[in-house]
């Protein structure tokens, strides 16, 4: 198994909802990360998380909450976003061996609309 | 100045030409990838560089870590091939074998039947 899945593949929500999205990799990749693309840009960095830890925020504002469960889930829970929230929302993982760069494997992404 | 920068950032081809893609990086990396987005759709590996040239099927990748370039390659293209191409460079360790890639800002290609 080579692939990284997200689910739901699209999602509307309001900005008073809650809702969550899923990756999950069977590779045994120690790394996982969280991207927002928008339209027509490349995507932007949100969380890393290493070994089950959160080793990068990039500032991300507290209406996104990651969470690493195990070794092979990463969710990004989502509450009272805007509609500037709304994009392309991408899972990658890596393996994590520490001496040099190890390919990202992305997965299809969420496209989140924020109404 | 963007770290990564990529050229053309449109391109139109007939079907069967030859196709270049450009990429310079203004730091040092430990690697750098190239990969691939259709239409609102997820992104692909093509490739991960740190030295040389890898080919898989029409697609061809150099780089040349001397002059911080590299370049992304399709021969004979063929309409499926249009997507958004990236250009990403591994820069910055995150941590615990994590590693941060910085993004071009992309090629959109489109190849004319």
């Amino acid at each position: 198994d080579t692939e990284v899945t997200q689910t739901p593949k699209h999602l509307v929500m309001g900005m008073t909802n809650k809702k969550s999205l899923k990756c999950e990799q069977h590779m045994g990749h120690r790394a996982m990360y969280w991207y927002k693309q928008k339209a027509k840009k490349p995507p932007e960095l949100m969380f890393v998380y290493s070994y089950e830890k959160l080793s990068i925020n990039e500032s991300v504002p507290s209406r996104f909450s990651p969470e690493c469960p195990n070794s092979s889930l990463l969710n990004l829970h989502l509450h009272a976003l805007q509609p500037e929230d709304s994009a392309l929302y991408l899972c990658a993982s890596s393996q994590a061996s520490g001496n040099s760069y190890n390919e990202q494997f992305f997965g299809p992404g969420t496209r989140l609309t924020v109404l | 100045k963007n770290e990564v920068e990529q050229s053309p950032q449109n391109l139109t081809a007939q079907e069967g030409e030859f196709i270049t893609i450009n990429c310079s990086y203004s730091v040092g990396i430990s690697a750098l990838h190239w990969l691939q987005q259709h239409p609102g759709g997820g992104i692909v590996s093509l490739f991960m560089l740190s030295s040389g040239k890898k080919k898989h099927g029409r697609l061809i990748a150099t780089i040349n870590i001397q002059e911080k370039h590299s370049s992304l390659h399709i021969t004979a293209s063929h309409p499926r091939d249009s997507a958004v191409y990236i250009c990403a460079v591994s820069i910055a360790y995150s941590g615990a074998g994590s590693y941060q890639l910085t993004f071009g800002k992309g090629t959109k290609l489109s190849v004319i039947p």
